[in-house]
């Protein structure tokens, strides 16, 4: 089944304690990208990536890194934890291919609160 | 830049009740993508539909509509014979490249009995 997974799923954790969110698909797809979700903001580009090894910043890219090793895996850190990155992420994913490029496919959420 | 507003913040109707979801967007692309997701109380993101800028052509599917005007930079979304199942959170997104989707606001929708 094609997919987008995200680990954990629901996560609490305290202000400093550095933590990765890890984002996997299997559609061999090109494109990656994290977003956050905020009451009355939508939903936001943290970070994208092209291909391996091509990362880029989206629109909110403060305290957050990403890498891109594996053309599957997109693991979204936070090396330094604070109250405000207390949201819902997304993981997506999207292919290069001419008719199917603007559709992203949505890993299901992990819910993050920063004490 | 480009930029999606949704205008209303919630709507609350009775069962059976239609109801429109207005997007409007901004882009100086003449090539995009428009889109609606579906976002249910359980979190996960649910595609509805997808549009390119040269397809102005209503699309319905089952009691789902949706009315794209290009003239009003307008792509909204219409329910009829609403039912409890489709309370949700509504968000319509617009294609920026390949990359990256441009969120408006969302709208939550709450079907009463």
């Amino acid at each position: 089944e094609a997919q987008v997974t995200q680990n954990p799923r629901y996560l609490i954790t305290v202000t400093g304690k550095k933590l990765t969110v890890t984002c996997s698909q299997n559609m061999n797809h090109e494109y990656m990208s994290w977003y956050r979700q905020d009451p009355g903001l939508g939903l936001r580009q943290i970070y994208y990536s092209m291909n391996v090894e091509v990362t880029d910043k989206g629109d909110v890219p403060e305290g957050y890194k990403v890498s891109r090793k594996e053309k599957r895996n997109f693991p979204l850190i936070l090396e330094s934890p604070s109250p405000n990155q207390t949201s819902l992420y997304f993981c997506a994913s999207s292919s290069r291919e001419t008719e199917t490029r603007r559709e992203q496919f949505f890993g299901p959420g992990t819910r993050l609160t920063v004490l | 830049a480009q930029k999606v507003t949704q205008a209303q913040t919630e709507i609350s109707v009775v069962e059976k009740e239609d109801v429109t979801l207005d997007c409007v967007y901004e882009t100086r692309d003449t090539t995009y993508y428009l889109f609606w997701y579906k976002q249910p109380p359980s979190g996960e993101l649910v595609f509805l539909i997808r549009r390119n800028s040269f397809d102005e052509q209503n699309e319905i599917s089952g009691r789902y509509s949706w009315n794209f005007q290009k003239s009003t930079s307008s792509f909204n979304f219409t329910i009829t014979a609403s039912q409890v199942v489709d309370s949700a959170v509504y968000f319509c997104a617009l294609s920026q490249g390949a990359q990256k989707l441009v969120f408006g606001q969302g709208t939550r929708l709450t079907i009463n009995p």
